[in-house]
């Protein structure tokens, strides 16, 4: 595709269940990357792959957060047990590779809500 | 802690040359970002670098651990949330809070 997507766009879930966030980078893009954006805020940094391989979970809040990217593409961010403090928007970006000279191409997000 | 600071708001006129301030405490970060984000859609980069840097009607200049984004010749449509970020260890952009610029006729 022409840029990065996300799907879905919206998700509306309740406390306690379980979510998948998926993202399509650009393809050709070895490095993605997931960020949260809560109202008000800035995005911020969770996870970073370089290929297929979790270069940085740094940014994960905590253990119900899991991310997956098994043939170096697609990935998905998996939410367990979900609370309220959880909705934000989760925001996917790709970039040719990692390192500072290499743009991140972001998509429009997911807007997680979570009642 | 490694944070980026920047104006919640900033305000002008149509025609006029906006400014916009961003300064951050990465100790091990040199390139800024600037992006530009209409709500629900994706952010875009409009310029970055470790040098004074302009792409069309964006300026970037640049110092160690300050930045300003000159936006020329504003018209109501960049009406919108402008994102000062750096990048740290060479991965994970740290953003600060964003912009929101209003833009009068």
């Amino acid at each position: 595709g022409a840029g990065v997507s996300q799907t879905p766009s919206n998700k509306v879930t309740e406390k306690g269940k379980y979510v998948e966030l998926r993202c399509d980078p650009i393809s050709g893009h070895t490095a993605l990357y997931w960020y949260r954006q809560s109202l008000g805020q800035g995005p911020e940094f969770l996870i970073y792959f370089q290929g297929t391989g979790a270069a940085d979970d740094s940014g994960l809040p905590n253990d119900r957060f899991f991310a997956v990217r098994p043939e170096g593409s697609v990935s998905t961010l998996k939410i367990q047990r979900t609370e309220r403090g959880d909705s934000a928007v989760y925001l996917c970006a790709s970039s040719w590779t990692s390192g500072e000279n290499n743009e991140q191409f972001f998509g429009p997000g997911t807007r997680l809500t979570v009642l | 802690k490694d944070q980026v600071f920047q104006p919640s708001t900033v305000a002008s006129s149509e025609g006029a040359v906006v400014e916009i301030f961003c300064n951050h405490s990465v100790s091990n970060a040199y390139n800024f970002f600037w992006y530009l984000h209409f709500p629900g859609c994706a952010p875009r980069l409009l310029v970055k670098g470790s040098k004074p840097s302009q792409q069309g009607r964006y300026n970037m200049t640049y110092e160690r651990f300050s930045s300003s984004l000159l936006i020329l010749q504003v018209r109501e449509a960049d009406a919108a949330v402008y994102y000062c970020a750096v990048c740290q260890a060479g991965t994970a952009l740290i953003f600060g809070k964003g912009t929101t610029l209003s833009v009068s006729s």
